[in-house]
């Protein structure tokens, strides 16, 4: 059975850092992409990252580029997101995903067939 | 970016109703599209991708259709637990973006 477990999430003052971490289970990490998405408090589902499943691509849309990080460690079959500078707009619970697809090129099948319970972010002063 | 929108933006309806929900993406994208199902407090679950592809346990009542720009989600025979909220999601280029949302409720 897949499992997907955040952790990390938490509350955090405008400008701060967090790192969240995805320790998943019940399927082979290293063979599929990963994906960080997110959800503000009532409102809809927003992509915020993806890495290959070799860790060699990364992807981010421009409201987070350059201030976060999404990394893997295949030996300990963990997905993280290193998010820096944080601004109130980040406050949301943030869902680790697998992927279908080893990578996160055109043509892949790069939807989210797995979805860990979610950790809440708060940026809050 | 591709812009992806809904309608509707909710609907109520009975146990038993046909039910279908439209999604349009501001350029063409193929059959680069998925449905996903959403309940309150939980992580939403993949139903279709590549638009018409149902995900495995994901039952029949439900299917896609589409290509380009005008996708559809069906559910041929509503039955309680598909009360929740449902998303498209286009894959044809980054950044990957969703829909806002259609809301099913009971009528």
């Amino acid at each position: 059975e897949v499992q997907l477990l955040e952790s990390g999430g938490g509350l955090v003052q405008p400008g701060g850092s967090l790192r969240l971490s995805c320790a998943a289970s019940g399927f082979t990490f290293s063979s599929y992409a990963m994906s960080w998405v997110r959800q503000a408090p009532g409102k809809g589902l927003e992509w915020v990252s993806a890495i290959s499943g070799s860790g060699g691509s990364t992807s981010y849309p421009d409201s987070v580029k350059g201030r976060f990080t999404i990394s893997r460690d295949d030996s300990k079959n963990t997905l993280y997101l290193q998010m820096n500078s944080l601004r109130a707009e980040d406050t949301a619970v943030y869902y680790c995903a697998k992927v279908s697809d080893i990578l996160i090129t055109f043509g892949g099948l790069i939807v989210f067939d797995y979805w860990g319970q979610g950790t809440l972010v708060t940026v809050s002063s | 970016a591709i812009r992806m929108t809904q309608s509707p933006s909710s609907l109520s309806a009975s146990t038993g109703d046909r039910v279908t929900i439209t999604c349009r993406a501001s350029q063409g994208i193929s059959s680069y599209l998925a449905w996903y199902q959403q309940k309150p407090g939980k992580a939403p679950n993949l139903l279709i991708y590549a638009a018409s592809t149902l995900q495995s346990g994901v039952p029949s009542r439900f299917s896609g259709s589409g290509s380009g720009t005008d996708f559809t989600l069906t559910i041929s025979c509503l039955q309680s637990e598909d009360f929740a909220t449902y998303y498209c999601q286009q894959y044809y280029s980054y950044p990957f973006t969703f829909g806002p949302g259609t809301k099913v409720d009971i009528k």
